[in-house]
């Protein structure tokens, strides 16, 4: 079983529309979580942290689900910037997910 | 601000040939990695180091070879390019662990 996995998507959506990613790993002693953001043939730089309470950076949630072993970020109000791959990161020994592919289109 | 910096950007080799690619960061971090990318794959980790003198391998860490003998450079070596190796490489630093990963803007190779 992979440590991470994430759905490929892709994840077609329109302007202005809400969408959510998860992602689940395997290893209940992690510690830290990270959402990246990685475009087309560029390097991936990191979106937000994930704490366990849940954090907000703008149009942007990241959750833990410590119970479950998933994390999942939550985009509103989607732009066309927006599109991209959105990597799921176990912080602790830098585990990437295989990356959810977002089309924001108009 | 250099952050991560990679050498080279584009490199074509030829089965058996070997080489380094370059990885020097400029923020004093300990934990630096290499990964590869593959379409659909994800970032597989190479190898990492955290600190000088200090390497241990990854996920896929056969035909590769790294050293760390100053905290700023972590080059990786090919010993005997095969097409398997065909990927982009990422190389990444960071304060600590389980702390945010800067990293180079990658390294495009091809094995003919």
């Amino acid at each position: 079983r992979k440590e991470v996995e994430q759905d490929p998507g892709p994840f077609n959506v329109p302007e202005g529309a809400t969408v959510a990613f998860n992602c689940t790993y395997s290893n209940s002693a992690s510690q830290s979580f990270f959402w990246y953001r990685q475009d087309c043939r560029k390097e991936p730089k990191l979106l937000m942290s994930v704490y366990s309470s849940g954090n907000e950076d703008g149009r942007f949630t990241a959750q833990l689900n410590r119970a479950s072993q998933y994390i999942s970020l939550l985009i509103r109000d989607s732009k066309l910037s927006d599109s991209a791959t959105y990597l799921c990161v176990l912080g602790d020994k830098l585990v990437f997910g295989a990356g959810t592919i977002l089309r924001v289109k108009s | 601000n250099a952050g991560v910096t990679q050498t080279p950007k584009f490199q074509v080799l030829k089965t058996g040939q070997s080489m380094t690619l370059q990885c020097a960061q400029d923020m004093n971090h300990e934990y630096m990695s290499w990964y590869r990318q593959d379409p659909g794959m994800g970032l597989r980790l190479i190898h990492y180091s955290v600190g000088a003198g200090i390497t241990d391998q990854g996920e896929v860490p056969n035909g590769y070879n790294v050293s760390r003998s100053t905290t700023e450079d972590f080059p990786l070596r090919l010993l005997s390019a095969a097409p398997s190796q065909t990927s982009v490489y990422f190389c990444a630093s960071r304060e600590s662990r389980g702390a945010e990963a800067f990293f180079g803007q990658g390294t495009r190779l091809t094995v003919v």
